[in-house]
């Protein structure tokens, strides 16, 4: 039982045009949702994150919108760069016996062509 | 750098051998999770530890344990290992259990042979 879907595995955008990463869920219970970017042969680096009482979070060229009612998040990136190439990993948590865990999708590959 | 240092980077053995996943989290940092990433799947959550001892366990089989020491480095420990072992194996960090966000290392390539 997946509770955090990315439901497309890649994503093709030129420089300078906007990415936008989608990401569902299914627990109402997750409190924050968080994005990681990953590059090959390095670990997830975390990049932005948003409360579940909030509906958007602004960060430089990226943000992310979350809509409760649709059980539904994205990443905006504005403009895309060629360095933003890289595997987005979407991520929920929720506060389980004390502890905050972290929930993964399966990843969208973003490819930003030059 | 996220301060999280993981070895061996990479590691290809035997299936039925034993291996030891090495991390350090960052300083200060005092809970360590693990993580297994299998060709084309997310972050799958195996356990956490807090202050030397077990926080919370997630789909973690009964061939693998870790443990943290004194020194709040952890191992991660695979036994009688199986081909379907193969996989990145990702440790991450935080400052305590109710923090959301957590920093990862690079993390350790297993192969089964």
């Amino acid at each position: 039982d997946q509770q955090v879907k990315q439901n497309s595995p890649s994503l093709s955008v030129q420089e300078g045009r906007i990415s936008i990463l989608n990401c569902d869920y299914t627990n109402s219970m997750f409190d924050y949702f968080l994005w990681y970017k990953k590059y090959p042969a390095e670990g997830p680096t975390f990049l932005i994150s948003i409360s579940s009482i909030k509906d958007k979070n602004e960060d430089g060229r990226f943000t992310v919108f979350l809509n409760k009612s649709a059980k539904h998040l994205s990443l905006h990136i504005v403009p895309s760069q060629p360095g933003d190439s890289a595997v987005y990993f979407c991520a929920a948590s929720a506060l389980q016996g004390g502890s905050e865990k972290l929930v993964f999708g399966k990843g969208t590959k973003l490819t930003v062509n030059p | 750098d996220s301060g999280v240092t993981q070895t061996p980077k990479h590691l290809i053995t035997a299936t039925g051998q034993r291996v030891t996943l090495r991390c350090s989290p960052r300083s200060g940092d005092l809970s360590v999770y693990w993580y297994q990433q299998s060709l084309d799947q997310g972050l799958q959550f195996l356990i956490q530890y807090y202050n030397g001892e077990e926080r919370a366990k997630g789909n973690i089989l009964e061939r693998f344990s870790a443990q943290q020491f004194p020194d709040l480095h952890s191992e991660l420990n695979l036994s009688s290992l199986e081909l379907g072992d193969s996989a990145l194996y990702f440790c991450a960090s935080s400052v305590d259990s109710r923090v959301h966000i957590q920093y990862f290392g690079a993390g350790t390539r297993l192969s089964v042979l």
